[in-house]
């Protein structure tokens, strides 16, 4: 079955800079790349996905990239924000079965 | 989201006891899912059903038991709470027909057992 590692657990970037959280999967069956982010004591939410016939995507400051060949993506955050603090789930699906989240990023900016 | 709710949002138990726990949508959603989360094991799947006959066990189901009364309405029992099913715990949803299987996440409901 699929498998989706997260890196690093924990990231601490300073505010104005950028972050970037990193996943590998292991079906490359998988055709669909979510990322969610939770602030705390609130639900994970969808902020960005890119399906496989994709290389990268953007909206405002976030970005994804993916590597099909590799079997990674990638978040990327640009010009960090104190709200950017939160969580970061990656997760894979091939849309036949279940999705798999990665352990998560827990991402502090810092002033 | 507020298509998706569940029911209670807090609840505090003792050992040994039977809870259930309540999701509804309203999004006409075909799939719905049950995650646990603990801090730093980011969620874990406990069971899902990808419509009202099909019912699939997750990866920490054991303890667990599911019942999916209406495509709306999936609950969630503990048949004899123990302390480390102390747990925060999401329903969510997603689209069989949609572009990618987006999950929708429920505002969770914090489960204390004593």
């Amino acid at each position: 079955g699929e498998n989706v590692e997260q890196h690093p657990s924990t990231l601490s970037v300073q505010e104005g800079d950028s972050a970037v959280i990193k996943c590998t999967y292991s079906d490359s069956a998988s055709n669909y790349f979510p990322w969610y982010k939770q602030e705390l004591g609130k639900r994970p939410q969808l902020i960005i996905d890119i399906r496989s016939n994709v290389g990268e995507k953007k909206d405002q400051r976030i970005a994804v990239t993916l590597n099909k060949t590799a079997k990674h993506f990638s978040l990327h955050i640009t010009e960090t924000q104190p709200e950017d603090s939160a969580v970061y789930f990656c997760a894979a699906s091939r849309g036949d079965d279940k999705i798999i989240f990665g352990k998560g990023t827990r991402l502090h900016i810092l002033p | 989201d507020a298509d998706v709710t569940q029911t209670p949002r807090n609840r505090i138990t003792k050992t040994g006891k039977r809870i259930m726990l309540e999701c509804s949508q309203t999004k006409g959603h075909d799939r719905m899912y049950w995650y646990r989360q603990d801090p730093g094991l980011g969620l874990r799947l406990i069971y899902y059903s990808f419509d009202v006959k099909d019912i699939n066990k997750g990866e920490i189901s054991d303890g667990y038991s599911v019942s999916r009364q209406a495509q709306a309405k999936f609950s969630l029992s503990l048949e004899s709470a123990i302390p480390n099913q102390t747990a925060l715990y999401f329903c969510a949803t997603s689209d069989a027909d949609g572009p990618g299987d987006t999950q929708y996440f429920g505002p969770g409901t914090r489960l204390t057992v004593l």
